[in-house]
């Protein structure tokens, strides 16, 4: 089946420090990526969708400045953390689903977990 | 704005007890409902889904999940949870038109002892 691969799956850094973290569909292609957010306890918000070619669409209230996001190919989506504070230490998580499978649901990843000092 | 409610944070029991988890949503137009697992250590596994016809869909590991419209719920449900099943369950819904962009509970911690 289909497989979503992100890399790092923890990191730490320090306060003022950018971090990235790429999300790779395996085996196959994904024009369109997801890229979650999961506080300690909590639900999964929606951030961003990712664009393969084109400019993410962010949710409301998420800065797109602060949270940068490349589509560059059919197979990864990267997710930078520009100049990170602790409030961003969070579980990032991307998914994507394989469209020429005809089958309509997400593929996650097993999520990165970043921890800001 | 559409919102999804899972009325149990944590349930304990006891294999080979009966588990029904509550699921409920605002949104009042066509929507997608999933129920997702995620086990200790683990990524997001999918047990099943409902897009339209039989309300009562069949999921994988014995779990099953009935849509009722009129009461905007999609509920959980297994006849007799094993061990391995402790794990986190999240209800997610979206509209068809959004497939991608999933709203999720706020998951239910499931324990099953020996």
């Amino acid at each position: 089946g289909a497989v979503v691969s992100q890399h790092p799956s923890r990191v730490i850094c320090k306060s003022g420090t950018s971090v990235k973290i790429e999300c790779r569909s395996l085996d196959f292609q994904a024009t369109t990526m997801f890229w979650y957010r999961q506080f300690p306890k909590q639900s999964l918000m929606l951030m961003a969708t990712s664009n393969e070619g084109s400019k993410a669409t962010y949710e409301q209230g998420v800065e797109k400045d602060k949270f940068l996001i490349n589509h560059a190919s059919l197979t990864l989506s990267t997710l930078t953390v520009t100049s990170a504070h602790p409030e961003d230490s969070s579980f990032y998580i991307c998914s994507a689903r394989d469209e020429l499978s005809g089958a309509n649901v997400l593929t996650f990843g097993a999520g990165s977990r970043l921890t800001v000092l | 704005a559409q919102s999804v409610s899972q009325h149990n944070h944590h349930v304990i029991l006891s294999e080979a007890a009966s588990l029904e988890l509550g699921c409920n949503y605002s949104y009042g137009g066509t929507v997608n409902l999933f129920w997702y697992v995620q086990y200790p250590g683990q990524h997001l596994q999918l047990l099943l889904k409902y897009f339209s016809g039989d309300p009562l869909v069949k999921g994988i590991k014995g779990f099953e999940a009935e849509f009722i419209k009129s009461k905007f719920s999609f509920n959980l449900r297994k006849p007799s949870v094993q061990w391995s099943d402790t794990a986190e369950y999240f209800c997610a819904v979206n509209r068809p038109d959004s497939w991608g962009k999933l709203q999720f509970g706020s998951g239910t911690q499931v324990v099953v002892t020996p």
